[in-house]
């Protein structure tokens, strides 16, 4: 199956300052990535779906102006917390579905997270 | 009503035993259902894909009813190893958006 990276896998932070988290397809091209972000004992929650080069599209409550995303290539989506705060802290995945030759893959590929923590 | 509703578990099986998880979903017009499985601290794992015919493997049959909204997952012969969060996961109508199931904590005992 085809491989997604995420990094950086863990992050502690101030309160106030801005993370970014980058989530690479290593093998396949990523027509798509989605966001999610899980709180403890909790299922993921969709934050996002970009598309690339086009503006991410924000699932309802999701502060678009404090999430910050960008895709814009085939290959890497970042997703950038602006002036982050306690209530932030969570598993933030991605996931990506998109093109590898000739084949268009529908499964979506999860990378393997970034554990956030901000103090 | 949540969209995908499960099991809330835990569920704690000795090994060798057989197990069923269900689910339901309120979009009518999904179409891809699946199971994932994740582990403590992990990405979810694609697990299997639901079909409306059934399917099986090896110790996992996934069973669909779109009448129903209904999906089942069951494993036999459970395994130390298969002790994780089981997921139900849903797309959002024809989009490739999926929705997760809150999930259901399996641990199997020696």
């Amino acid at each position: 199956g085809a491989v997604v990276s995420q990094h950086p896998s863990w992050v502690i932070c101030k309160s106030g300052t801005s993370v970014k988290i980058e989530c690479r397809s290593l093998d396949f091209q990523a027509t798509t990535m989605f966001w999610y972000r899980q709180f403890p004992k909790q299922s993921l929650m969709l934050m996002a779906t970009s598309n690339e080069g086009s503006k991410a599209t924000y699932e309802q409550g999701v502060e678009k102006d404090k999430f910050l995303i960008n895709h814009a290539s085939l290959t890497l989506s970042t997703l950038t917390v602006t002036s982050a705060h306690p209530e932030d802290s969570s598993f933030y995945i991605c996931s990506a579905n998109g093109l590898a030759g000739a084949w268009s893959y529908n499964e979506q590929f999860f990378g393997p997270g970034t554990r956030l923590t901000v103090l | 009503r949540k969209e995908v509703e499960q099991d809330p578990g835990p569920f704690n099986v000795p090994e060798g035993a057989t197990v069923a998880f269900n689910c339901t979903y309120s979009n009518s017009a999904s179409q891809s259902f699946f199971w994932y499985r994740q582990d403590c601290r992990k990405e979810p794992k694609l697990l299997m894909s639901v079909y409306s015919s059934g399917n099986e493997d090896g110790r996992f049959t996934a069973q669909l009813n779109r009448a129903s909204q209904y999906i089942s997952l069951l494993i036999r012969d459970s395994k130390l190893s298969d002790s994780a969060t089981y997921l139900c996961v849903v797309n959002k109508g024809s989009a490739r958006q999926l929705t997760f199931g809150s999930g259901t904590q399996l641990t199997v005992l020696p």
